[in-house]
């Protein structure tokens, strides 16, 4: 069975600062790997997500990730954040037809 | 406007009275699946659905059932809820029956069990 591990449950950041958040993953098997973005009372939105080829995967509102298969990871940054992209922020692998989330990120910015 | 809607928003219950937890698509998607939300633990998996008449269990499935008889919904049901299931449940659709595709999510169903 596939796992997810968030390493940084809470991460505060001032504004136009840059942002990594960090996620290993452990699977005995090929994953596709998922970044998702939970802004306050709604639902989960996608990021980015890495299927295959490249390592370095952009996604939406300035977000890109690297995928490391040596390490197990798949790193989130941003290099200059914005008091709107104050959110929750879980990093997820799928193995077929099962889905597995980290526990979380809250990301503060702060002016 | 392409969405996942799930009914209702916010349900206060008692121990052991069953629910129904309503959730839509209208999108086509072949997979649906049912997540919790609890601090500190992330989205787990409930149930998912490849299909109509084909669902799986996810991580957490203790307490929980699911049904798919049309494509566009697949409704949560507790039959004997219980204090351990207050948590926020998140309903989605994914266009493949493999989970490559994005998935899109409802706004969520916040559950309190008294």
């Amino acid at each position: 069975a596939q796992s997810v591990t968030q390493l940084d449950s809470q991460v505060p950041v001032f504004e136009e600062a840059p942002v990594e958040l960090r996620c290993n993953y452990s699977s005995s098997v090929s994953v596709y790997l998922f970044w998702y973005v939970q802004y306050p009372n709604q639902g989960l939105q996608l990021l980015l997500k890495y299927l295959s080829g490249s390592t370095l995967v952009k996604g939406i509102n300035g977000f890109e990730a690297e995928f490391n298969k040596s390490q197990t990871s798949f790193h989130l940054r941003k290099p200059s954040v914005h008091i709107s992209d104050t959110a929750e922020y879980f990093c997820a692998v799928s193995v077929g037809y099962k889905l597995s989330f980290g526990a979380g990120t809250t990301v503060t910015v702060r002016a | 406007e392409a969405q996942v809607t799930q009914n209702p928003r916010y349900l206060i219950t008692v121990t052991g009275k069953k629910l129904t937890v309503t959730c839509s698509q209208n999108m086509n998607h072949e997979y649906m699946s049912w997540y919790r939300q609890d601090p500190g633990l992330g989205l787990r998996q409930i149930y998912y659905s490849m299909n109509v008449e084909v669902t799986d269990k996810g991580d957490v499935p203790e307490g929980y059932k699911v049904s798919r008889k049309e494509k566009r919904n697949f409704p949560l049901i507790l039959e004997s809820p219980s204090p351990n299931q207050t948590s926020l449940y998140f309903c989605a659709s994914s266009p493949g029956q493999v989970l490559t595709d994005t998935q899109y999510f409802g706004p969520g169903t916040r559950l309190t069990v008294l």
